[in-house]
């Protein structure tokens, strides 16, 4: 149980233009989601947080315009980069957590701007 | 604050040996408790969780829970090369708005052949 899918897994993109990762789980139902980012070497970066059908709460530091976050249903949700640039290159973690308080984590997305 | 503090390592062992990593944690309230492995260039896995109070084993790991000293352990018996990963502790923490769960920043293990 617990399976999580990401995708894609790695995405190279030009600088300006938009990437969607999608997120789901598959055999359990996520009232909560949460995004992660984490960088070469670095811990985890806790970005937003999205409950179904709410809007997200992004942590600080974080631009809510830029990291679109949608949870439309208790399987999927998804984080939109917009307008990427350089910078925004990382590793982008989905984390699902279950009615029982568990968080499990996606595969990732790899995401590099030229 | 809430804080889940963990040694950053790198933690050494000889295969075959025991590992044992250790974290604390700040919330006094918390409840439930998880150690994630993470592969370099993976995604953490979730490997252990913990509730009450002792020891839970689940094949060469064991999770240790004190509440009472705010400590949570993992211990790995029989050491492989392949447990070389950062082992992340987690501490769900109440609050408002609900639980978030807050991760150390992990401990690098490095198990030598």
């Amino acid at each position: 149980g617990a399976v999580v899918s990401q995708h894609p897994s790695w995405v190279i993109c030009k600088s300006g233009t938009s990437v969607k990762i999608e997120c789901r789980s598959l055999d359990f139902q996520a009232t909560t989601m949460f995004w992660y980012r984490q960088f070469p070497k670095q811990s985890l970066m806790l970005m937003a947080t999205s409950n179904e059908g709410s809007k997200a709460t992004y942590e600080q530091g974080v631009e809510k315009d830029k990291f679109l976050i949608n949870h439309a249903s208790l399987t999927l949700s998804t984080l939109t980069v917009t307008s990427a640039h350089p910078e925004d290159s990382s590793f982008y973690i989905c984390s699902p957590r279950t009615t029982q308080e568990t968080q499990y984590f996606g595969p990732g997305t790899r995401l590099l701007v030229l | 604050q809430k804080e889940v503090e963990q040694n950053s390592g790198p933690l050494s062992v000889p295969e075959g040996a025991i590992a044992s990593l250790n974290c604390t944690y700040s919330d006094r309230g918390s409840q439930s408790f998880f150690w994630y492995r993470q592969y370099s260039g993976k995604s953490p896995e979730l490997i252990m969780s913990i509730y009450s109070n002792g020891d839970k084993e689940d094949g060469r790991f064991t999770a240790q829970l004190n509440k009472a000293s705010q400590y949570v352990s993992l211990l790995i018996r029989d050491s492989q090369p392949s447990d070389s990963a950062t082992y992340l502790c987690a501490v769900n923490s109440g609050g408002t708005g609900g639980f978030k769960t807050i991760f150390g920043a992990g401990t690098r293990l490095f198990v030598k052949a």
